[in-house]
């Protein structure tokens, strides 16, 4: 079964420090690793994503690491700002599967304290 | 504005009522799906669609229906809507990248 396992289930961090958010995987088959981010009630929202072509990309404060022989990719946000606190989710796809369809992690709530 | 688009934003329906969930993208994308969210168990897939006229079962499909007669339109049905159906409800569409709609809190009473 397509699973993509995330941690932690919840996250507080204090203004200016790094957020770390870290997802794990079993299908070898997939190769694009996206990260979305929920504000309370609106939708997810693309935030960046990754190939594993590439061990890191960044994008201003917002960085994936990712680790193709340990199946592992993580979210680091650094200077963590109120503003940052959502819901972070993590997925995967893969080009076997009809539409490349999205496998979510089941979501990390990070607050970031003032 | 292009985008995607779900309505009604929020509904209050009865046991055993049809309620229908609207969707509709503006950027032709061939792709849409159809999740559920709930504390606890993140996104679920419903249904999705490759195209206009096809459509398949994802990861919950069991009280709900789906159609796509045309490529920007992906309405979601529950035929008779039970309490354990209360949960927002997203709509997403995917050319290369997966965009998703606003949202739908649905509350079965």
């Amino acid at each position: 079964q397509q699973q993509v396992k995330q941690s932690p289930q919840s996250l507080i961090v204090q203004k200016g420090g790094i957020s770390i958010i870290n997802c794990a995987y079993e299908n070898t088959a997939f190769d694009y690793f996206p990260w979305y981010q929920q504000f309370p009630g609106k939708g997810p929202a693309l935030l960046i994503a990754i190939r594993p072509d590439v061990s890191e990309k960044k994008e201003g404060r917002f960085t994936i690491s990712f680790n193709k022989s340990a199946k592992q990719f993580s979210l680091h946000i650094m200077d963590s700002q109120p503003g940052d606190s959502a819901t972070y989710f993590c997925a995967a796809s893969s080009p076997e599967t009809s539409g490349s369809r999205l496998t979510f992690g089941e979501g990390t709530q990070l607050t970031v304290n003032p | 504005d292009a985008g995607i688009t779900q309505s009604p934003r929020y509904k209050i329906t009865e046991t055993g009522r049809q309620v229908t969930l609207m969707c509709h993208q503006t950027w032709s994308h061939s792709y849409m799906f159809w999740y559920r969210q709930d504390l606890g168990h993140g996104l679920r897939l419903i249904y999705y669609s490759a195209a206009a006229d096809i459509t398949d079962k994802g990861e919950v499909p069991d009280g709900y229906v789906v159609s796509r007669s045309k490529t920007e339109n992906f309405p979601l049905t529950l035929e008779s809507a039970t309490r354990s159906q209360t949960s927002v409800y997203f709509c997403a569409s995917k050319q290369y990248e997966q965009y998703f709609g606003p949202g739908t809190r649905l509350t079965v009473t």
